[in-house]
């Protein structure tokens, strides 16, 4: 069975940082792209960003490039995205994706002042 | 800028058949191809249709996709009380290397 675990949501000033972390088990994660989503409370989905198998091409949603970005380990079976200069427009679940497929649960980003 | 447009609700009766629309911008979704979510509020998004009109495994055949000219669409036969939910349609426009999700259609069941 697929099954896609995100972690690492909190509450965090604007300006602040968070590493968001996605484990896979159930398939060869190395097969796969992998993708973020977002969905702000009441709104609704908003893709973030994605990455090729090997890691070799990455693309993020306009907003968010130059701050955010997606990485991957293929050893660990993870899928991590680094958050910088966080907005509280980036107040979201955050939910990880088997290329654009299956979803985890997902873990929720509170920017606050 | 593309953009995916979609009407804000639905409703139908049990038993019922509804469409739901997804339409571009710049008329360019005859080149795309568009996958289909469904979202309990509260819950993951679930995949629905992909590549325009293929089901998953375990997706119900009340399901079905389409795409003619400028739009693409969504029908559920046979509405049941459980179909309630948000529904989304999404592409990859690849001159802007980024998926893009339609506005979201809330669907009532009467």
């Amino acid at each position: 069975e697929v099954q896609l675990v995100e972690s690492g949501g909190d509450l965090v000033q604007p300006g602040g940082s968070l590493t968001l972390s996605c484990a896979a088990s159930g398939f060869t994660f190395s097969n796969y792209w992998m993708s973020w989503v977002r969905q702000a409370p009441g709104k609704g989905l908003e893709w973030v960003a994605n990455i090729k198998e090997d890691g070799s091409e990455k693309y993020y949603v306009d907003s968010v490039k130059g701050r955010f970005t997606i990485s991957r380990d293929n050893a660990k079976n993870s899928v991590y995205l680094q958050m910088n200069s966080l907005r509280v427009e980036d107040t979201a679940v955050y939910f990880c994706g088997r290329g654009m497929g299956v979803w985890g649960h997902g873990t929720t980003v509170t920017v606050f002042s | 800028q593309s953009v995916l447009t979609q009407p804000p609700s639905a409703s139908g009766t049990p038993g019922q058949r509804v469409t739901i629309s997804c339409s571009e911008s710049s008329s360019n979704i005859g080149r795309k191809s568009v996958n289909w979510y469904q979202q309990v509020p509260g819950t993951a998004p679930k995949l629905l249709i992909h590549t325009n009109n293929q089901r998953p495994s375990g997706v119900p055949d009340r399901f079905s996709g389409s795409k003619s000219g400028t739009s693409a669409s969504l029908a559920i036969s046979g509405l049941q009380s459980e179909d309630e939910a948000d529904y989304y349609c999404a592409a990859w426009d690849d001159s802007l290397k980024a998926w893009v999700f339609g506005g979201g259609t809330k669907l009532t069941v009467l």
